[in-house]
């Protein structure tokens, strides 16, 4: 499986932007770049995924690089329920498990 | 959006005895579920696959006797582990995936916390 590299942890002040970056340099053609998230002591949440262009919902923004090779999730205004842990994760194929890396830990500070 | 609910939320137990987890999907028809373990201060380890009718596909170094997955239906799959013992304690996470065209978000539960004495 592509693996994926994110920082162990980033710090954010509330109400201030933040950019969870991801390398994923072996992606290959048709790996969709899939972002989760986890609160302590529950399942994963879905966030946000793509495959080449931009996207942008409710929660959050996934910048996606040129060459793929790198994507940045932006949380435009973080708030203290966004302490989490953050998984970048690449799925190569539909019905395929995600496998899940370290990811980073977020914390929000008031 | 899509729900996931899993069932019980936690289990304390005594060793030796066979627990079950269930996992739903609420509002839609999942094809391929899957269980996870995460042990504390670790990321979740994937544990089996599992699609309606067929038998699961368990990750190496899961043991398919003592984690027996049953996919009933498109909306239910349970998780017995069987005869658990204290190593067993851990936080099991299922989740749901419906394909029906281009890459579909996973939908979690919210894990069932095992405790074994």
């Amino acid at each position: 499986d592509a693996k994926t590299t994110q920082p162990n942890s980033m710090e954010s002040n509330e109400e201030e932007p933040v950019h969870l970056p991801c390398n994923h340099s072996t992606i290959s053609g048709t790996d969709y770049i899939h972002w989760y998230r986890q609160l302590p002591s529950q399942g994963p949440e879905y966030v946000i995924h793509g495959l080449t262009s931009n996207v942008n919902n409710r929660m959050a923004s996934l910048a996606i690089a040129e060459d793929r090779k790198s994507s940045t999730l932006i949380l435009h205004r973080a708030t203290l329920r966004d302490a989490a842990v953050y998984y970048c994760i690449l799925r190569p194929q539909a019905g395929t498990a995600l496998i899940f890396g370290k990811g980073t830990t977020l914390s929000v500070s008031s | 959006g899509a729900v996931v609910s899993q069932h019980p939320s936690r289990v304390i137990c005594k060793s030796g005895t066979s627990v079950k987890i269930e996992c739903r999907s609420l509002d839609f028809q999942a094809t391929t579920m899957f269980w996870y373990r995460q042990f504390p201060k670790q990321s979740l380890m994937l544990m089996a696959t599992s699609n309606e009718g067929s038998k699961a596909t368990y990750e190496q170094g899961v043991e398919k006797d003592k984690f027996l997955i049953n996919h009933a239906s498109l909306t239910l799959s349970t998780l017995t582990v069987t005869s658990a013992h204290p190593e067993d304690s851990s936080f099991y996470i299922c989740s749901a995936t419906f394909e029906g065209g281009g890459n579909q978000p996973q939908h979690f539960g919210d894990g069932t916390r095992l405790s074994i004495l």
